[in-house]
């Protein structure tokens, strides 16, 4: 069974420009997840997809968006980028969406590592 | 506010000791996560649990629901267990989201 995907690995982008980010979730999971990774921060909840349906939300601004096609893929994309929206992100799938999930894991990918200059 | 406290934030080894990561969460939640991150970046899910205890080779992880306390152990650790742990603690209900620890950075010398 194949992994979860995401593409591309790596990504240098600049301020103001505006980027998408893809995630492949491991065949049979509708759940995507994405969060972001900087030294500062640590991880942090950006939102989910479950059967092409924003779930939830965390606390980014506007700029973050997602969306999710028929067969569970999720782009994640970010507009007008600025220099501390460089991270790394990751995406997650599950089986079961986060709300309802009490015993299914997580498998997450490799991640996309952004540099905005 | 929903807040996850991790400790500590580096642990150095002996190859063969016995290691334990703490991990505290603030309020109730669904179930916790221990997550492995190795230099590169990738994330791998070690255990979900919302109570008791799992085991999984030569890891140990238990929560403690009315402490608000989990702690990831590892028997007879090897340079290979070097990697940065993180703790996540899972909201359901309307959340729905994780809240994550800042992570404990493991190394295990030879």
């Amino acid at each position: 069974k194949a992994g979860v995907t995401q593409t591309p690995r790596y990504l240098i982008k600049t301020r103001g420009q505006q980027v998408t980010l893809s995630c492949s979730p491991i065949s049979g999971h509708r759940s995507v997840s994405w969060y972001q990774q900087t030294p500062g921060q640590g991880l942090q909840f950006l939102f989910e997809y479950f059967s092409e349906t924003q779930r939830n939300k965390g606390n980014f601004p506007g700029r973050f968006s997602g969306r999710q096609f028929s067969n569970s893929r999720s782009e994640m994309n970010v507009s007008t980028l600025e220099l501390g929206d460089s991270a790394l992100y990751l995406c997650a799938s599950s089986f079961f969406p986060l709300v309802q999930n009490t015993n299914s894991p997580l498998h997450f990918g490799n991640g996309t590592r952004l540099t905005v200059t | 506010k929903n807040e996850v406290e991790q400790s500590p934030q580096n642990l150095t080894a002996q190859e063969g000791e016995f290691i334990t990561i703490n991990c505290s969460y603030s309020v109730g939640i669904s179930a916790l996560h221990w997550l492995q991150q190795h230099p590169g970046g990738g994330i791998v899910s070690l255990f979900m649990l919302s109570s008791g205890k799992k085991k999984h080779g030569r890891l140990i992880a238990t929560i403690n629901i009315q402490e608000k306390h989990s702690s990831l152990h590892i028997t007879a650790s090897h340079p290979r267990d070097s990697a940065v742990y993180i703790c996540a603690a899972h909201y359901g209900g309307s959340q729905g989201n994780l809240i994550f620890g800042k992570g404990t950075k493991l190394s295990v010398k030879p």
